[in-house]
């Protein structure tokens, strides 16, 4: 358990509707990332961030924002939600130096959009 | 073609040896891992390799790496029903990168 929680666990949420998601992490570990996993394609990198106020596009970016005001919590905004993004959102955490290729998962949340 | 690619399914016997494959294409590819999913879990790191090593040893888990070859392979040994879960095989780019690569999973099923 690398100290990482995601909140909520699962979430059942109608199209257009904005949904956030919390990573929230213990190890004070400089960078967090969102992942979705889909059938299909394995995980895909939506965003990430390298420090507080510090954050970049992945892969998958387009309809996904995010913040990061503090060093333990990296959140994940659906500004209006679709049905493409019915997915299982994962947050990971890396930390620095030796560790910065070591990343380390949560538990996930399962989001589902009507 | 993927930019990671693993075969989907691998069933084995109990106690027997679980080689689960990987190819990749990005020869810049710095690092080398190996994850574990179980269901309803989320990924567990299991081992990773510098792209400079041929091989490292971990208890049961053995990682070969074949650079020429863009081939990483996992060696599970003695496997047991406890490791039945998906694996996923990623690549990290560059030096400066910490954006993971992941290919789709292979699940691996371990019969008693």
């Amino acid at each position: 358990d690398a100290g990482i929680t995601q909140s909520p666990r699962h979430k059942v949420t109608e199209t257009g509707t904005p949904v956030t998601l919390r990573c929230h992490q213990t190890e004070n570990h400089r960078y967090m990332y969102w992942y979705r996993q889909d059938p299909g394609h394995g995980l895909r990198l939506i965003h990430y961030s390298y420090g507080v106020k510090d954050t970049d596009k992945g892969e998958v970016s387009d309809g996904y924002s995010v913040s990061r005001s503090k060093t333990e919590d990296f959140l994940l905004t659906l500004e209006s939600a679709t049905s493409s993004q019915t997915s299982v959102y994962f947050c990971a955490i890396s930390g620095t130096s030796a560790k910065a290729y070591e990343q380390y998962f949560g538990p996930g949340t399962r989001l589902t959009v009507t | 073609g993927e930019d990671v690619e693993q075969s989907l399914f691998l069933s084995v016997r109990e106690g027997d040896s679980s080689v689960i494959n990987c190819t990749y294409t990005d020869s810049s590819s710095t690092y080398l891992y190996w994850y574990k999913q179980e269901p309803g879990a989320g990924l567990q790191l299991l081992t990773y390799i510098f792209s400079n090593m041929d091989m490292k040893q971990d208890q049961r888990l053995t990682v070969l790496l074949n650079k020429k070859d863009k081939h990483l392979s996992l060696r599970i040994a003695d496997t047991q029903t406890g490791d039945s879960a998906i694996y996923f095989c990623a690549t990290l780019k560059g030096a400066g990168s910490y954006q993971l690569t992941f290919g789709k999973g292979t699940k691996l099923s371990v019969i008693p």
